[in-house]
């Protein structure tokens, strides 16, 4: 099974939004209600800042908001901070058949 | 406080088997939670291996399931990951990761170990 598509970059100016888009198929993203987004800082782990396509984890901040329109998902960066330069990968749960299934990553710039 | 540790060689030759270990404590083992791997190779983007669930059921990605075994040992809070016929492509950071099944995502992971495959 493919990975999810996604841009590899993705820039906004301070304070501004950036969205990220994370495609699928109607085998994974558009079937399922579970899609995650992680942050991903080199030398860290990743972190997980969205669960079940728009719910956050305790301690994430609430500019982190996820959405989803057919086999496409997006996460969307409001009020750009410095500290969000990083890496950002959606995963969807694929089936019995491939159960998680990761995006090809955007970078994420904060101009 | 939950945290996940792997432990591994940091360099294995082509052919050779690979097993890593994941040691988790602050959470319990059971309904609900699993342990998976992750890996990510030197500039590419991460990629789910494996994991298994409270109950001993296991899956794997099917491009890599006939080179890969994942295994647990409740008693150690450990779950051990096998993977035969090591390449060079195989070269990456591996994370092991709690899946909490409630929310069906990674939600908490170790700080990764790096292997590299090399002769």
């Amino acid at each position: 099974q493919s990975a999810l598509t996604q841009p590899p970059s993705a820039s906004g100016s301070f304070g501004q939004s950036v969205t990220i888009s994370c495609t699928g198929t109607s085998s994974d993203v558009g079937y399922y209600d579970y899609v995650s987004w992680y942050q991903h800082n080199p030398g860290k782990p990743p972190k997980l800042i969205i669960f079940e396509v728009t719910k956050r984890p305790s301690g994430v901040p609430d500019r982190f908001s996820g959405s989803k329109s057919g086999n496409t998902a997006s996460l969307t960066v409001s009020g750009l901070q410095a500290e969000d330069e990083a890496d950002y990968y959606c995963c969807s749960y694929g089936g019995n058949d491939n159960f998680y299934v990761f995006g090809t990553g955007t970078k994420v710039t904060v101009l | 406080q939950v945290t996940l540790k792997e432990s591994g060689p940091a360099l294995v030759k082509p052919t050779q088997t690979l097993t890593l270990t994941c040691t988790f404590s602050g959470f319990s083992f059971n309904t609900g939670m699993c342990v998976g791997w992750v890996r990510q190779s030197p500039g590419k983007a991460l990629e789910w291996l494996a994991f298994i669930d409270w109950d001993g059921d296991k899956s794997y990605s099917p491009s890599l399931k006939t080179r890969l075994t994942i295994s647990k040992d409740t008693s150690k809070n450990q779950v051990v990951l096998v993977m035969t016929s090591m390449d060079p492509v195989d070269t990456a950071t591996y994370y092991c990761a709690r899946i909490d099944e409630s929310r069906d995502a990674f939600d908490m992971w170790g700080q990764g170990t790096k292997v590299a495959v090399s002769s």
